[in-house]
């Protein structure tokens, strides 16, 4: 069976320093990685994806995962935070064998001061 | 760019009523997906379909059924409403690309308050 965990429900940082929000993983197969951002009352937005070749993924927004197959993890980083970038983020994962559903980890609030 | 589309976008419904939420897909893609996520909860899986058929089943519950149809839009049928079915439910959308899907696009969700 295929897991997420995000074992941070919230993560605080100042505007302008960097950002990282941990993800592991637990696929049976090898692992399709997903980053999503939900805002208050809105839809899940895709930022990244991690498929295969490098393991340095860039996406929307200046955000980045790093996927690091001997540890099972997959963490969001961006170099210098903004206040928008404030919001619910969930790691995702659809193991290759199943390639139907997509499962979502607990969600990591985000919360970036001025 | 044209998104996932889904209607209503809130709906307020009695115990023991029925539902039904509708979605839209992405042109061109195949797949349709259904979650719920009740507040502060993560999205949990419901049910897929692929090319009209299904193709996974989450924690969907007997009450709900849901189908894809022709031309690809999908409706979740929620029988005998209860109080804890109030949730944002969400429909996704994908391309199957070689016998594998990737990533999904939501849409922005349907508010369900059972009262």
């Amino acid at each position: 069976a295929q897991s997420v965990a995000q074992p941070e429900d919230q993560v605080n940082v100042a505007e302008g320093n960097p950002l990282t929000v941990k993800c592991t993983y637990s696929v049976s197969g090898n692992p399709y990685l997903f980053w999503y951002v939900q805002y208050p009352n809105r839809g899940l937005q895709f930022l990244l994806k991690y498929i295969t070749g490098d393991n340095l993924v860039k996406g929307s927004y200046g955000f980045e995962a790093e996927f690091n197959k001997s540890q099972t993890s997959f963490h969001l980083k961006k170099p210098s935070a903004l206040v928008s970038d404030s919001a619910l983020y969930f790691c995702a994962v659809r193991d290759y064998s199943s390639a139907s559903k997509i499962i979502f980890g607990s969600g990591t609030r985000l919360s970036i001061r001025p | 760019a044209a998104g996932v589309i889904q209607s209503p976008r809130h709906l307020i419904k009695e115990k023991r009523e029925t539902a039904t939420l509708k979605c839209y897909p992405i042109p061109r893609h195949d797949t349709v997906y259904w979650y719920q996520q009740g507040p502060g909860q993560d999205p949990q899986f419901l049910i897929s379909f692929y090319e009209k058929m299904q193709s996974d089943k989450g924690s969907i519950p007997d009450r709900f059924s849901a189908q894809q149809f022709s031309d690809y839009h999908s409706e979740l049928n929620m029988s005998s409403l209860e109080l804890g079915d109030s949730a944002l439910y969400f429909c996704a959308s994908s391309q199957r690309t070689g016998g594998i899907n990737t990533e999904a696009f939501f849409g922005q969700g349907t508010r369900l308050t059972v009262v």
